[in-house]
């Protein structure tokens, strides 16, 4: 399996434009999961799907930012309009069965608002 | 709220040595840990898993334990090698296997030849 597929690897937008995320999960997974990692916080849980539904969006810092996963193979995660404070590296996770089994992740969109 | 934490921040030894990653979580009421690997500009790797009913996992050179009622794992790594170099993360699970992992912000190791 190709692994958990995420796009664009790197991003440099400036401010106010919409940025865009995108992940292809494991073939098979049914949770998805959504991470922002930065150095001051760490890794944060922003959404987590289980069957293409949104269970916890707890983490979505505020209506800037949307998620959706309108099929089993595909989700989003939107940023419109996008601030220097968005600057992270966002990770997609899948897993099947949710965040209790092995969870793998995807390589990491890098980005940077400027 | 579950918190994780991890201590050290970062850690240098010298390649060959035996070593110990320390992990701490608030909440006892924990479905199972994780423990991750993360290369410099990469997505994170599982290692172990261990159940919330299991006292440790093996793989290789790694050994992890858990002691639930403690609130520690720990990840022991022997006979360092400086491809063992990277930042390693714990997670825990909430109590209802459904929901997503909380993590500790990782100890970076650093191995020395």
């Amino acid at each position: 399996d190709a692994g958990v597929i995420q796009s664009p690897r790197h991003e440099v937008t400036e401010m106010g434009q919409e940025v865009t995320l995108r992940c292809k999960p494991i073939s098979g997974h049914n949770s998805l999961f959504w991470y922002r990692q930065t150095m001051m916080r760490g890794l944060e849980l922003l959404i987590y799907f289980n069957n293409n539904v949104p269970i916890d969006d707890s983490g979505m810092p505020e209506d800037r930012f949307s998620a959706k996963m309108p099929n089993a193979s595909f989700s989003t995660l939107k940023i419109q309009p996008s601030e220097p404070r968005d600057s992270a590296v966002y990770f997609c996770a899948s897993s099947f069965g949710g965040g209790g089994n092995t969870i793998y992740f995807g390589e990491g969109s890098w980005l940077t608002v400027v | 709220k579950q918190e994780v934490t991890q201590i050290p921040a970062a850690l240098s030894v010298p390649e060959g040595e035996n070593l110990v990653l320390n992990c701490s979580f608030t909440d006892s009421a924990i479905y199972n840990l994780q423990w991750f690997r993360q290369d410099p500009g990469k997505g994170l790797t599982s290692l172990l898993l261990i159940q919330s009913s299991q006292r440790e996992q093996t793989s290789g050179r790694l050994n992890a334990s858990l002691d639930k009622s403690s609130g520690r794992s720990t990840l022991y790594i022997a006979a360092s090698q400086p491809g063992d170099s990277a930042t390693y993360l714990c997670a825990v699970s909430p109590n209802q296997a459904g929901t997503a992992l909380i993590f500790g912000k990782g100890t970076t190791l650093s191995v020395s030849s």
